[in-house]
This record gives structure tokens, sequence and C-alpha cells, in this order.
């Protein structure tokens, strides 16, 4: 299986300021022939199914307001909050569906300083 | 609208069996690959199984395989998993998502059913 891990498990930022998370993962998940990675990312508020934010790594997912942005390839990525807001508080969680077996990271808490 | 519904959810035994429906709706069902995603009371997520458009390919997560089943009917925009000798650690919120236009990766999602396994 492909692991993922998350850095931080959780994270305090200041409304306005920037949030960086990242996502490890064992093994490469860029795929040569396309040059793609398989990585997503997902927002997850309490009692609420997860929501995808960004997906090849670095797609925008339509609506997605625009202060999110994905990067990274091969097995270090990052997900970006340039400006956090009050309702960007949540869980997010990276995954690879590179491989048959689809893998999620272990999530980041994000809150607000 | 896209809409996925799961039901089925509840308490079982050890030991025990459910089987889980996910209603799809706002799209054309047997045209996109689907997945049963779980996550356990306050912890993360975790993917548990695939199905291809045909039911031609399978897939699972070590901690289910052998024990759960995933399967669809196209006819009647349904995905199902049906899951045998169930444990303690399989108490979860299931989700049923869908996957994208271009990937694998899973753009609708339905509320979720909660599965309790206590004795």
């Amino acid at each position: 299986d492909i692991v993922m891990t998350q850095s931080p498990d959780s994270l305090a930022v200041s409304l306005g300021e920037r949030a960086t998370i990242n996502c490890k993962s064992s093994q490469s998940v860029l795929y040569s022939s396309n040059n793609k990675n398989f990585l997503a990312w997902y927002q997850q508020k309490p009692g609420q199914p997860p929501k995808l934010l960004i997906y090849w790594a670095s797609t925008r997912e339509s609506g997605v307001p625009d202060r999110f942005s994905g990067s990274g390839s091969g097995t270090d990525f990052t997900l970006t909050i340039s400006s956090l807001q009050a309702e960007d508080v949540a869980v997010y969680y990276c995954q690879q569906y590179y491989s048959t077996q689809y893998t999620f990271g272990q999530g980041t808490k994000l809150e607000i300083k | 609208e896209v809409q996925l519904v799961e039901s089925g959810g509840g308490l079982v035994k050890p030991g025990g069996s459910l089987r889980l429906p996910c209603a799809a709706s706002g799209f054309t069902f047997s045209t996109y690959s689907m997945n049963w995603v779980r996550q356990a009371p306050g912890k993360g997520l975790e993917w548990i199984s695939y199905i291809s458009t045909s039911n031609s390919k399978t897939y699972y997560a070590d901690s289910v395989k052998g024990r759960f089943t995933i399967s669809r009917d196209n006819a009647r925009n349904s995905l199902y998993l049906q899951m045998n000798s169930l444990r303690d650690e399989d108490t979860a919120v299931y989700y049923c998502a869908r996957e994208g236009d271009s990937g694998s990766y899973e753009v609708y999602w339905g509320q979720g059913t909660l599965v309790t396994v206590s004795s």
C-alpha cells in the first residue's frame, strides 16, 4: 500500500495569513505516461462529508475559492490557503488514487489562532 | 443535481452482517466508477472499496478484503456494500462516493450512514 503522511497534524493560523499543509507519499504517485500526479485534497467540516478541493495535485475543483492551491510532484505535495478565512476551519486530507488501493493521509486539523 | 443517499446502517453484533445500499440520481450512474469510504468516530477517512462501471473490476482495502463485497445494479442506479463477519473496528460512518470525469478522485459524496458493531 502507498502510505500518505501529512504534516502537521494540527495547525493554528491567524485570519488573513497563509496556511500550508504538507503530504508525503511512500512512493511516487506521478504516472509517467501522462505526467499527472494522482493526488487529491479534501476539506471536511464537522458533521459533513468531505469536499473535493484539488485533484491532479494542482487542479482546483469548480467552485473552490482561488485562495486554495495545490502544488508538488512525485512524493511531496502541498496544499496552501493564501489568506485564511473563518470558514476554512476544517480537517484537510490528501488522497492518492494512483494504486488500486486508494489511501488517505491521517488529516490535518486547521484552526484559527 | 447529483445525489447519493446511503441507507441500511444500524447496530449489529460482532460476527453479524449488514448490507448498505447507496441510491444515486442526477447523473448517468452506469458511466461512473464508485467507491465506499468510511470514517470511524473521531478518526480520519479510510477508503475501503472501488467498483468499475460494469462490475468488472473491484478493489478492496486489506482491512475488509474477504469480508466485504461491493456491487452495483446499473439498472436500479444503486451501489451496494455487503458486510460480513463484522468486527468492533468496523464501527464507522460509511460514505458512498462518485469519481470524477477524468480520474479516480471523489467528487460527490453521500451524507453517510452509521454502522455500529457492538454486543
